[in-house]
């Protein structure tokens, strides 16, 4: 399978914890961007890296929230001191500026649930 | 403030018939326009894209409508099938570079 892939697919959590995702892109993919969806919404944008350079960060990463890429392959996402409200679908998505239209691929996403 | 607005939330179509959702945008440096499909537990899928040069695309049985002037688009997908029931997404972006922005979806339910 060549498409982008998540890791966990599910993550249940305490209040208070820290959690960390994966997400493994489309290989040749230079663009990997974070979304997070929640319950009947659209989703909504986190952040994007081109590379290992993370280029734009949403108003939405509060400074719990980090994502890195080190090697401009695979990202994590990490959210720290998780609340109630981090409850929702986190997912990724790849592109390639070799794409003429830049198209997006979304991976499964990874559901947390916060209790 | 929703930069993409769609509309309705919900629809319910015959098999056979033709559905449609309709999404509306401010913002005119949005330069693409692409519909998702999701189903339950999966991420969104690219389904048909358009850019505002283009006032209609056609790829099977699923047509995008693009008026520039009225700020407005919109998917029909005809002789709708039981296997078409999903979650459908519109959505813009500013440029190739840009974050994808998307509308607050439209379920789509086709009975037999």
């Amino acid at each position: 399978d060549t498409g982008v892939s998540q890791d966990p697919r599910h993550k249940i959590t305490k209040r208070g914890q820290n959690v960390t995702f994966r997400c493994d892109p489309i290989s040749e993919h230079n663009r990997l961007y974070w979304y997070r969806q929640t319950l009947g919404q659209g989703p909504e944008f986190l952040t994007y890296f081109q590379n290992e350079a993370q280029l734009e960060k949403s108003r939405l990463l509060s400074d719990r929230f980090s994502a890195e890429r080190p090697k401009g392959s695979f990202s994590t996402l990490e959210i720290q001191r998780t609340e109630q409200g981090d409850s929702a679908m986190y997912l990724c998505a790849s592109s390639s500026t070799m794409d003429r239209d830049y198209e997006q691929y979304f991976g499964p996403g990874t559901r947390l649930t916060v209790t | 403030q929703q930069q993409v607005k769609q509309s309705p939330q919900s629809l319910i179509v015959q098999k056979g018939g033709i559905s449609i959702i309709n999404c509306a945008y401010e913002n005119t440096a949005f330069d693409y326009f692409p519909w998702y499909q999701q189903f339950p537990g999966k991420g969104p899928a690219l389904l048909i894209a358009i850019r505002p040069d283009v006032s209609e695309k056609k790829e099977g049985r699923f047509t995008i409508s693009f008026n520039k002037s009225a700020k407005q688009f919109s998917l029909h997908i005809m002789d709708s099938q039981p296997g078409d029931s999903a979650t459908y997404f519109c959505a813009a972006r500013k440029t190739s570079y840009d974050k994808v922005i998307f509308g607050p979806g439209t379920s789509l339910s086709v009975i037999p």
